[in-house]
């Protein structure tokens, strides 16, 4: 399957600290990349939908100036964090979707705590 | 929209047994279903996908059976071993590119040698 990186793989930082997670796609352009939050216990639930070159759709109650996505090529799309809180702690992964497959891989998630 | 229910929660078998998670969706759109395991503190891993136009596909010790009729699909292991151990999510999607899945809840699966 494909592969997806994100980086980093945890991070840990300050309450009102912007956080920034990359997402790449290694081995193929992805013309759709999908950010999701998991909570400790529970489902993944998705956050956006960042298409390149375009704006992010955002999914509803999530917060587009809170969680800023940028999808500027067909091989990167990060998410930052805007002034995050600890209620912001959670486990981020992103997945991606490209060249007319409907088939998604997932990267190996980025755990964000918040003190 | 799309809502996915997946039974069991929990699911605790001895090595060498077989296990069965179960999934029900609602929107008759949806056509493509995936399976993924996920470990501890890792991202979900596809293990196997069935698409609308068959009934049952396998992977050697893993299969999945789709009954579009009554919306439900299922993943069956068979010969069950500990590393099998992880949390299942089966997940819908209208079979469109660019289309976000939307998940079950998952089940812990827990083999126990």
């Amino acid at each position: 399957g494909a592969v997806v990186s994100q980086h980093p793989s945890r991070v840990i930082c300050k309450s009102g600290t912007s956080v920034k997670i990359e997402c790449r796609s290694l081995d193929f352009q992805a013309t759709t990349m999908f950010w999701y939050r998991q909570f400790p216990k529970q489902s993944l639930m998705l956050m956006a939908t960042s298409n390149e070159g375009s704006k992010a759709t955002y999914e509803q109650g999530v917060e587009k100036d809170k969680f800023l996505i940028n999808h500027a090529s067909l091989t990167l799309s990060t998410l930052t964090v805007a002034s995050a809180h600890p209620e912001d702690s959670s486990f981020y992964i992103c997945s991606n979707s490209g060249g007319g497959l409907d088939t998604q891989y997932f990267g190996p998630g980025t755990r964000l705590t918040v003190l | 929209g799309e809502n996915v229910e997946q039974h069991p929660s929990t699911l605790s078998v001895q090595e060498g047994d077989s296990a069965v998670i179960k999934c029900t969706y609602s929107d008759s759109a949806s056509n493509y279903f995936p399976w993924y395991k996920q470990e501890l503190g890792k991202g979900p891993q596809l293990i196997i996908d069935i698409r609308s136009n068959v009934g049952e596909k396998k992977d050697q010790r893993i299969a999945v059976t789709l009954n579009k009729t009554a919306k439900h699909f299922s993943l069956h292991i068979t010969e069950t071993q500990p590393e099998d151990s992880a949390v299942y999510f089966c997940a819908a999607s209208p079979n469109q590119a660019g289309t976000a899945l939307i998940f079950g809840k998952g089940t812990t699966l827990s083999v126990s040698s």
